[in-house]
């Protein structure tokens, strides 16, 4: 089965900082990947996604995330931050064998942690 | 607008008790998910449903119980049986196609505390 290691549970950083939240997954053949942001007491909000195509996937709000095969890893990364996106954020890969219906693995999110 | 509502958002739970969390879609969803999250835990599958009046265990589905009468309801029991219950419940569903696993859209959640 699939699993999620999300490689730091909190990352501070002051605002404008380019910032990086790391997610690497176990090896498949192919695999599904997604980001979540999660506001207090929210639940879970799509970020971005990749099904295939382009390795560099962006959200609307400037999120960005790569996928890269050889290092099993889809980092997410934005060049400068806001406030407003202190959240915890969650990395998800697809589980058996994609299929379609089947739940995303989780990792154990990180918190991020936006000040001025 | 369409959506998935959870309700409650906050529930007490007595010993011995059991308690139902309601989730309801509008998105035409055929797969329904209920995940437990907990501080540091990420988020654990419990039960998913892939169609109607048939469903499938997760991997801590002990303690809990559903249904899935109707293709935008997937209620969630937690019975006596599972003796800490005390987490955020988050409810998903996604749109089943050819094209592979499709997102996942969220509820906002129900936390479940003991009294």
């Amino acid at each position: 089965a699939q699993s999620v290691t999300q490689l730091d549970s909190q990352v501070p950083v002051f605002e404008e900082a380019p910032v990086e939240l790391r997610c690497n997954y176990s090896s498949s053949v192919s695999v599904y990947l997604f980001w979540y942001v999660q506001y207090p007491n929210q639940g879970l909000q799509l970020l971005l996604k990749y099904l295939s195509g382009s390795t560099l996937v962006e959200s609307i709000n400037g999120f960005e995330a790569e996928f890269n095969k050889s290092q099993t890893s889809f980092h997410l990364r934005k060049p400068s931050v806001h406030i407003s996106d202190t959240a915890e954020y969650f990395c998800a890969v697809s589980d058996r064998d994609n299929q379609a219906g089947t739940a995303l693995i989780f990792g154990k999110g990180t918190t991020l942690s936006v000040s001025s | 607008d369409g959506g998935i509502t959870q309700s409650p958002k906050y529930l007490f739970r007595k010993e011995g008790q059991n308690v139902t969390l309601s989730c309801e879609q509008n998105l035409n969803h055929d797969a329904m998910y209920w995940y437990r999250q907990d501080p540091g835990q990420g988020l654990r599958l419990i039960y998913y449903s892939q169609i109607v009046n048939d469903f499938q265990k997760g991997d801590i589905a002990e303690g809990y119980s559903v249904s899935r009468e109707k293709k935008e309801s997937f209620p969630l029991t937690v019975t006596s049986a599972q003796k800490n219950p005390t987490a955020f419940y988050l409810c998903a569903s996604s749109a089943l196609s050819g094209a592979g696993v499709q997102p996942q859209h969220f509820g906002d959640g129900t936390r479940l505390s003991i009294l």
